[in-house]
């Protein structure tokens, strides 16, 4: 069955940065997107970007560019997001999540929370 | 960037009732609408697609309607393990998630 692991909480400072890893399984990890959505604590949520594995073909939401990368490693079939220059407003919830072609979302990792904290 | 406005935030129901939610899409999505259930500590689950395609294992008492810019999730004799927050999404153009409702027994 697909599953999407995500790696645990981060406890970082600001102005550093975080890598968090969505290891997918249970499917061809080059054939779909994976697409990244932030929520804060409480409440709603936003969509970050995606990558395609299979090309290597990243998009990054207005608000997100430069404050989000992408990568994927097809060997491992994980998916990675480098969060930098990190304020406390980056403080979220952050799930990895599988679409439909570029559609809905039909399979979502459990969720890491990054805690942005002197 | 199309918005996307959920109502109401937060409602209060009684087991057994029929409780309906709204989103309104700032300009014609063509359906192109999902609605997640997301209970707390968990991801949120997909429940509709295409507006009205009820998801694999998802009970038919949820149910999507709706077309151009306005939509609902209507569920049916509301279940205890209903109490969740539901969100919608707009996958027209790129991606946009309303802001939740929080649905709560009374």
């Amino acid at each position: 069955q697909v599953q999407l692991q995500q790696s645990g909480a981060e406890l970082a400072k600001p102005g550093t940065s975080v890598k968090l890893s969505c290891k997918a399984s249970g499917y061809t990890f080059t054939s779909y997107y994976i697409y990244w959505v932030k929520q804060r604590p409480g409440q709603g949520l936003e969509w970050i970007g995606y990558i395609h594995p299979g090309n290597g073909g990243t998009y990054y939401s207005e608000k997100f560019k430069g404050k989000a990368t992408f990568t994927a490693d097809t060997s491992s079939s994980t998916a990675y997001m480098l969060l930098g220059s990190l304020t406390p407003e980056d403080s979220a919830y952050y799930f990895c999540a599988r679409p439909l072609i570029t559609t809905f979302f039909d399979y979502w990792g459990q969720g890491v929370m990054v805690t942005v904290s002197s | 960037d199309i918005q996307m406005t959920q109502s109401p935030a937060s409602l209060s129901a009684s087991l057994g009732e029929t409780v309906t939610i709204e989103c309104r899409a700032s300009e014609d999505i063509y359906s192109n609408l999902a609605w997640y259930q997301q209970k707390p500590g968990n991801s949120p689950q997909l429940l509709i697609y295409d507006a009205n395609s009820l998801a694999d294992g998802v009970p038919s008492r949820f149910s999507g309607s709706g077309s151009g810019t306005q939509y609902s999730l209507k569920i049916n004799s509301l279940q205890s393990e209903d109490v969740a927050s539901y969100f919608c999404q707009q996958y027209n153009n790129y991606h946009t998630f309303g802001a939740g409702t929080k649905l709560e027994l009374k």
